[in-house]
């Protein structure tokens, strides 16, 4: 399975913006990145994903390397409530043994100073 | 509301017991998947299921069994095998496909005494 590499940790100000980095160099050319959240004691909760183009909805942008080896997910503005684990995932399009596996790595723990 | 239901949300149960941890979702997912998380760690795949009827080990399955008899549950039991049960435990639903979101229930906390 292709895995995916981020900081332990990083640290930010409350309403900087925050750039969260993750390398998968070992991406197959049909890998979806994907980057979900969590808040303490709770599931994970959707961010954002992509595959090719950089991608913009509510929550955060994603903007992908043009060799798509590396990615990184935009807060444009942080906030307390954005203080969590966030995790880069690769997502397997259909075929093959991995087929709809969804494997989360260690993550990164964003801390958000006021 | 649709969503994806875990209950209980903390659960007790005395060592070398079974257990088994409900997963429900009424979002019409076929896809059901089953994490476990230690303190501190991220999420380990346990099972996860494409289908109804079918459904494929993760990295750890080692100490647990599931079935998927309908769609719209995913139960997991923890067996006495399962060497260290202590942990928090997560499922998730989505559409199969890469270009699709995973929705994840609230968890349940197993502790094992």
């Amino acid at each position: 399975d292709a895995k995916t590499t981020q900081p332990n940790s990083m640290e930010s100000n409350e309403e900087e913006p925050v750039h969260l980095p993750c390398n998968h160099s070992t991406i197959s050319g049909t890998d979806y990145i994907h980057w979900y959240r969590q808040l303490p004691s709770q599931g994970p909760e959707y961010v954002i994903h992509g595959l090719t183009s950089n991608v913009n909805n509510r929550m955060a942008s994603l903007a992908i390397a043009e060799d798509r080896k590396s990615s990184t997910l935009i807060l444009h503005r942080a906030t307390l409530r954005d203080a969590a684990v966030y995790y880069c995932i690769l997502r397997v399009v259909a075929g093959g043994t991995s087929y709809g596996k969804l494997t989360f790595g260690q993550g990164t723990i964003l801390t958000v100073h006021p | 509301d649709g969503g994806i239901t875990q209950s209980p949300k903390y659960l007790f149960r005395k060592e070398g017991q079974n257990v088994t941890l409900s997963c429900e979702q009424n979002l019409n997912h076929d896809a059901m998947y089953w994490y476990r998380q230690d303190p501190g760690q991220g999420l380990r795949l346990i099972y996860y299921s494409q289908i109804v009827n079918d459904f494929q080990k993760g990295d750890i399955a080692e100490g647990y069994s599931v079935s998927r008899e309908k769609k719209e549950s995913f139960p997991l039991t923890v067996t006495s095998a399962q060497k260290n049960p202590t942990a928090f435990y997560l499922c998730a639903s989505s559409i199969t496909g890469a270009n699709t979101e995973a929705f994840f229930g609230q968890g349940t906390r197993l502790t094992v005494v």
